[in-house]
């Protein structure tokens, strides 16, 4: 059974520096085809994918964020760690973390974690 | 970037009636990477299609995905009362990584 759990503060303040953790289990990260993601939801609005990170550490970003976010792996410790600098109050949300298959297919992301509430307020 | 175009915003149906929820791309998509999700208030999303036309494990059979190129729709056949939420398109490309689209939400008429 496959799960994973998102964690990190609740609160962060304008400028400083986000960091969740993605703690998963039943898979693995070194797996050929393995990824797991980030997805945020502020309040109210659509989803918004954020960052992948693939079982070679292969690595993608949003465009329209890419300057702003780190995605890196513990695969030992079966983590994914998303950094997001420069904060400011629009990136109040819900984030997600997923897990998703991709080879010459793309699976979808089929499992997803409960989320995690960032509010970004002085 | 390719943008994901979902119509309508809101749809207004019974149950039992047939639901048709349309995912227009900016530009040609493969279909092997188009997916579906259903998001209920408070929860997190739920993949209900890959591929553009398969069923991700444990989907109904009332939910069926089709389309390919820009134009791409996700039918519902048969509402239930527990299919009234928020449906997502999404898309991957090498390029643009994983893009939503921006939702449609199903309400019960």
């Amino acid at each position: 059974q496959i799960t994973l759990k998102e964690s990190g503060p609740t609160l962060v303040k304008p400028t400083q520096t986000l960091t969740l953790t993605c703690t998963f289990s039943g898979f693995s990260l070194s797996t050929s085809g393995v990824g797991v993601g980030w997805i945020r939801q502020p309040p109210g609005k659509a989803l918004e994918w954020l960052a992948l990170i693939y079982w070679d550490d292969d690595k993608r970003y949003s465009p329209s964020l890419k300057s702003r976010l780190t995605i890196t792996k513990d695969t030992s410790k079966n983590q994914v760690v998303l950094t997001m600098t420069n904060m400011d109050p629009v990136d109040t949300a819900t984030y997600y973390c997923a897990h998703s298959i991709l080879g010459g297919y793309y699976y979808g992301m089929d499992v997803w974690g409960q989320g995690t509430t960032v509010t970004v307020s002085s | 970037e390719i943008v994901l175009t979902q119509s309508p915003g809101t749809l207004s149906l019974s149950p039992g009636e047939r639901a048709t929820l349309s995912c227009r791309a900016s530009q040609s998509v493969s279909s092997s990477y188009l997916a579906w999700y259903q998001q209920k208030p408070g929860q997190a999303p739920r993949l209900l299609i890959y591929g553009a036309s398969s069923r991700a494990t444990g989907i109904p059979d009332r939910f069926s995905g089709s389309g390919s190129g820009t134009d791409f729709t996700l039918t519902i056949s048969r509402l239930e009362p527990e299919d009234f939420a928020v449906y997502y398109c999404q898309q991957y490309g090498s390029s643009t990584g994983y893009t939503f689209g921006q939702g449609t939400k199903l309400e019960i008429k």
